[in-house]
């Protein structure tokens, strides 16, 4: 069965940059573009980019553009999401997930809580 | 690039059916084959709950339909159960290749 793990919590300061990352197992990882999507406290969802099943290109949301690097390892099946120069904002639970082949996502990881305090 | 507004709350008792709208603008639900919804307990990962507008995936209760109408995309949840209470969330692609959620909406079961 598909399933998607995450890596562990991280604790930043600000200012620093967190790299996440999502392995993939059940499926065809090359086939398929992948997702970051987080959630703040007490906040919505909020996608940040897509990057495709080769890994030679991505699309990220306009607020991230500037500082998020969505890259992707076939080898592995792993997916990462840097994103740097975090502040206090940056804090939330950070899901990656599957994109169905239909613009959606049909499965998700479990989370990565980021916390970015002094 | 704003968020799709949803309403902040929506509740029905056991049985009734209840709707949940999701408003855009024409550079994306209008614009969009592509809206999605999802459900979602905080903590939890999401679940998506309907794609392309109507579709569902297998294995999701037939009683969650989607549709669309100009630039405001609707999830109706029919027979409302005690366990659809939950977060739900609309998402479009958009006219910039980017996607957006809505800004949630909380299910109550009464």
């Amino acid at each position: 069965q598909v399933q998607l793990e995450q890596s562990g919590a991280e604790v930043k300061q600000p200012g620093a940059s967190v790299k996440v990352s999502c392995k993939a197992s059940g499926y065809t990882f090359t086939r398929y573009h992948m997702h970051w999507v987080r959630q703040a406290p007490g906040q919505g969802l909020e996608w940040m980019g897509v990057i495709t099943p080769s890994g030679d290109s991505t699309r990220y949301a306009p607020k991230f553009q500037d500082r998020i690097i969505m890259t992707r390892d076939a080898s592995t099946s792993t997916l990462y999401m840097e994103l740097n120069s975090l502040t206090s904002e940056d804090t939330a639970l950070y899901y990656c997930a599957k994109d169905s082949g239909s613009f959606s996502g049909d499965y998700w990881g479990q989370g990565t809580l980021v916390t970015v305090s002094s | 690039q704003s968020a799709l507004t949803q309403p902040a709350s929506v509740s029905g008792s056991p049985g009734q059916s209840i709707t949940i709208s999701c408003t855009g603008t024409s550079s994306d639900v209008g614009d969009s084959y592509y809206v999605s919804w999802y459900q979602h307990h905080p903590g939890k990962a999401p679940k998506l709950m309907i794609y392309d507008v109507t579709k569902r995936p297998s294995g999701v209760s037939d009683h969650f339909s989607g549709s669309k109408s100009g630039n405001t995309a609707s999830l109706t949840i029919s027979g409302l159960q005690a366990e659809d209470e939950a977060d739900y969330y609309c998402c479009s692609y958009t006219s910039i290749n980017t996607y957006v959620f809505g800004t949630g909406t909380k299910v109550t079961v009464l």
